[in-house]
């Protein structure tokens, strides 16, 4: 089974800076990753697919990259609605596998 | 607009049986893989399994095989998760998701399970 850890558990950021995001894998996924975002009290929704691609309705300001093992999302300029919990999930194996996802809070 | 509508919340007790429900709308319901997510109150995601509707092939994910059962009904673009004996580490939201080329594409609002006795 394929091992999603991401880092950090919780990140603080003031609106308005930036945020790096990361997830890491215990063997290769290739570019089978995808990202998804979830605020609290709803379902999570999907950001990016195949490690970059952006997923309809995503602003710009979401970036995503890697492959292999190593992986990053981006937020440029965080705003409000960016605070959530966001999650990486490799669908190379079976089973497919989620991290325990990341934080990202106001400071 | 694709859709995914899920049954209401559940409270059961221990050693009971549950079906849990997601009717799907907005596309070939027989042609994509849809699928069951847990997530424990506070916790992460687990993708339980998926089932292809067009020929009812099913994946479990190791965790859950035996466990649960998930199913389909092509005719009314409906599937199902099925518990025979609910234990209290069944409490969870369970979502309803759309597969797209192996990835969860579309979510739907989640199924609140609450076993206690």
């Amino acid at each position: 089974e394929r091992v999603m850890t991401q880092s950090p558990a919780t990140l603080s950021v003031s609106p308005g800076e930036r945020a790096t995001l990361s997830c890491r894998a215990s063997q290769s996924v290739a570019a089978n990753l995808a990202w998804y975002q979830q605020k609290p009290g709803q379902a999570p929704r999907l950001l990016f697919y195949a490690s970059s691609t952006r997923a309809t309705g995503i602003p710009a300001r979401f970036s995503a990259s890697g492959s292999g093992t190593e992986f990053t999302l981006t937020i440029s300029s965080l705003q409000s609605e960016d605070f959530a919990v966001y999650y990486c999930q490799q669908y190379n194996n079976w089973p497919r596998t989620f991290g325990q996802g990341t934080k990202v809070e106001i400071k | 607009e694709v859709q995914l509508v899920q049954s209401g919340a559940e409270v059961k007790k221990p050693g009971e049986s549950l079906k849990i429900s997601c009717q799907a709308s907005g596309y070939n319901f027989a042609n994509s893989w849809i699928g069951w997510v847990r997530q424990v109150p506070g916790k992460g995601l687990d993708l339980m399994g998926v089932i292809y509707p067009g020929d009812s092939e099913m994946k479990y994910s190791p965790s859950f095989q035996g466990q649960v059962t998930i199913s389909v009904d092509k005719a009314i673009s409906t599937a199902y998760l099925q518990w025979s004996s609910l234990k209290a580490s069944d409490t969870a939201i369970y979502y309803c998701v759309k597969q797209r080329d192996y990835y969860l594409d579309v979510w739907g609002k989640g199924t609140t399970v609450t076993v206690s006795s």
